[in-house]
């Protein structure tokens, strides 16, 4: 069973970069045929795809955030992250990461992590 | 603005049959076959109910149902229950995006 937990600071300070990373267990983020996504819910609202990365190193983000987006991987530590550079309130989400089929389905989440972008 | 337009709530009695449409909006989405579809419940994650339009993961009721026409995609559920209610997501992969809808709220009368 494939398991993922995302951690990071619940708190940025507008205008600064948030930094989640999500730890892949139950299974190696390292083989083929899986996109490992973030995707955030703002308070009250739909979910939004934020982007995906291959255990190649390709990615693909959301072009309303594309600027702004960065997903990296470590194999050796079954890990993926997400860092957000120039944060605004409209950032304060919960952030949930989730393993893509590549295909058609996120299969599996994370429990999510609530960030608050504030001063 | 979000490719996939999807009722803001929707709600039946125990034991009815409501249905959840997701329509396509937007051409940008690309080639709309894809659907998945999500049950979140309050503070959880969302958690996959149909995938491949129409298709139950392992673990799923059957009175989960998932169909497709035109631009237009459904999740019907039959005899509902007390547990089901909660907010559905619909979302399409279509090549390197993925679009979701803005998510309906189910509530059990």
């Amino acid at each position: 069973q494939v398991h993922l937990q995302e951690s990071g600071p619940g708190l940025v300070k507008p205008s600064q970069t948030l930094s989640l990373t999500c730890t892949v267990s139950g299974g190696s983020i390292s083989i083929g045929g899986y996109y490992w996504s973030w995707i955030r819910q703002h308070p009250g609202k739909g979910l939004e795809w934020i982007g995906y990365i291959y255990y190649s190193g390709s990615t693909y983000y959301n072009p309303s955030l594309k600027s702004r987006v960065t997903i990296s991987i470590d194999m050796s530590e079954n890990q993926f992250s997400l860092k957000l550079s120039s944060v605004t309130a409209a950032d304060t989400a919960v952030y949930y990461c989730a393993r893509d089929s590549g295909y058609d389905q996120f299969d599996y989440w994370g429990q999510g992590t609530p960030v608050t972008v504030s001063s | 603005q979000s490719a996939l337009t999807q009722p803001a709530s929707v709600s039946g009695s125990p034991g009815q049959s409501i249905t959840i449409s997701c329509t396509e909006t937007s051409s940008d989405v690309g080639n709309y076959n894809l659907v998945s579809w999500y049950q979140q419940h309050p503070g959880k994650a969302p958690k996959l109910i149909i995938y491949e339009g129409s298709k139950r993961p392992s673990g799923v009721s059957n009175r989960f149902s998932g169909s497709k026409s035109g631009n237009t995609a459904s999740l019907t559920i039959s005899g509902l229950q007390a547990e089901d209610e909660a907010d559905y997501h619909c979302c399409s992969h279509a090549g390197n995006v993925r679009v979701f809808g803005g998510g309906t709220s189910l509530t059990v009368l």
